[in-house]
């Protein structure tokens, strides 16, 4: 079967960093992606990782290890706006494929 | 980023009625579209994967001639759902890819559908 787990709410306050966690298992991977969704709206793209290690981009980093079937999204210098939901997916297969999409993690970001 | 529109935004209509939602790649051409579905506070689940050319592929549970999906173009996918029901009142995502190498998709905005 397959299974990705994420936590579903965090907090955090303006100015710090926050890190979630994505754990998944798979019958296939083609890599993992990170998107981010506010209430009401279509998720938005933010990473994708497909070989192990750290990707960084502005405020946001994503982390890959395939090994452990582990990735994590950090986000520094928190913004009011970057309360929203964080979707991990991952990918099983060839381009075309569809993503598998983990519950989500609703992060609340207050001042 | 790739631009993916959907349309309607939001829809409300009588129980028994059908409805059509468009999803189109704007600035790119989708071989493949995805289709899926968001009750409140739950994550995306896929209902289908749609083919230009071809029948689509749906997942289990999903009614294939309740959500009729039909891939006209490389540009455009569209999802009917049939005969809607209260419990069909969900927001339907679409998304398509670009990338060669990778499964990166872009979203549509959604459509939020409510069936009365």
């Amino acid at each position: 079967g397959q299974n990705i787990d994420q936590p579903t709410e965090m907090t955090a306050t303006e100015g710090a960093i926050v890190q979630i966690n994505c754990t998944y298992q798979t019958s296939g991977f083609n890599g993992l992606f990170w998107y981010q969704q506010h209430a009401g709206e279509a998720p938005t793209f933010l990473s994708y990782n497909v070989l192990d290690g750290l990707e960084e981009k502005g405020r946001f980093s994503s982390f890959l290890s395939r090994s452990k079937g582990y990735s994590y999204l950090l986000l520094k210098e928190l913004q009011m706006k970057d309360s929203a939901s964080y979707l991990c997916a991952v990918s099983k297969g060839q381009a075309g494929t569809a993503l598998i999409f983990g519950k989500g993690t609703t992060l609340s970001v207050s001042s | 980023g790739a631009v993916v529109s959907q349309h309607p935004s939001w829809v409300i209509c009588k129980s028994g009625t059908s409805v059509k939602i468009e999803c189109r790649s704007l600035d790119f051409q989708a071989t493949t579209m995805f289709w899926y579905r968001q009750f409140p506070k739950q994550s995306l689940m896929l209902m289908a994967t749609s083919n230009e050319g071809s029948k689509a592929t749906y997942e289990q549970g999903v009614e294939k001639d309740k959500f009729l999906i039909n891939h006209a173009s490389l540009t455009l996918s569209t999802l009917t759902v049939t005969s809607a029901h209260p419990e069909d009142s969900s927001f339907y995502i679409c998304s398509a890819g670009r990338e060669v190498r990778t499964d990166t998709q872009y979203f549509g905005p959604g459509t939020r559908l409510t069936v009365l």
